[in-house]
């Protein structure tokens, strides 16, 4: 059973436009999410995150969203560039929960394309 | 380098093969994890450790995984009697402290044929 979701595989947006990946989960424990960036033979990159007493955080072009009610998170950016080309995984801990609290789950992720 | 340094990078094993994965993280960065991505996955948490202590190892999937740090800094995940289903990306990630600030290596991608 997926815990976390991105139900995308892959999304191609114009240069300059925006981006919105998005990313559903089920566990009602997660209290911390966040977005990594993967490019093709490198590891993940930390990219932002939220924290679920917040629904929103900006950092930059990339923006976080987050609905709680809906068990759902979006990233957005503005305006998209091709350097932003490459797979997004939206990734969830229980940050305050003890147990488990070190460990991420992570979705299948999103190839995002930015075509100039 | 200052990152997570993983090797070998590609490690192709004749099933029924041991094999060893080095995980060398940044200097000083107490935590370090290692994951298992497969094809089309998302990466997934197979053991946690603080120092040298192994806290927690309930992602590994058999008895086959095993995954040291004895002087809580390099670690090494061992495979024993590799099968094809073990065949994925193993990524090893090091922080300070929580996950939030982890920093990933580049993985090492294990082909078992």
């Amino acid at each position: 059973d997926q815990q976390v979701k991105q139900n995308s595989p892959s999304l191609s947006v114009q240069e300059g436009r925006i981006s919105i990946l998005n990313c559903d989960y089920t566990n009602s424990m997660f209290d911390y999410f966040l977005w990594y960036k993967k490019y093709p033979a490198e590891g993940p990159t930390f990219l932002i995150s939220i924290s679920s007493i917040k629904d929103k955080n900006e950092d930059g072009r990339f923006t976080v969203f987050l609905n709680k009610s809906a068990k759902h998170l979006s990233l957005h950016i503005v305006p998209s560039q091709p350097g932003d080309s490459a797979v997004y995984f939206c990734a969830a801990s229980r940050r305050e929960s003890g147990a488990g609290s070190y460990q991420l789950t992570f979705g299948k992720g999103t190839k995002l394309s930015v075509i100039p | 380098g200052a990152g997570v340094s993983q090797s070998p990078r590609y490690k192709v094993a004749k099933r029924g093969q041991d094999v060893a994965l080095r995980c060398d993280p940044i200097s000083g960065h107490v935590s370090l994890f290692w994951y298992q991505q497969a094809l089309g996955q998302g990466p997934e948490f197979l053991t946690y450790f603080q120092n040298e202590a192994q806290l927690d190892k309930s992602g590994l999937p058999s008895d086959r995984f095993f995954a040291e740090r004895p002087e809580g800094s390099v670690s090494t995940l061992k495979i024993q009697r590799t099968q094809q289903e073990d065949s994925a990306v193993y990524l090893c990630a090091s922080s300070l402290g929580t996950i939030t600030e982890a920093f990933f290596g580049q993985g090492t991608r294990l082909t078992v044929v």
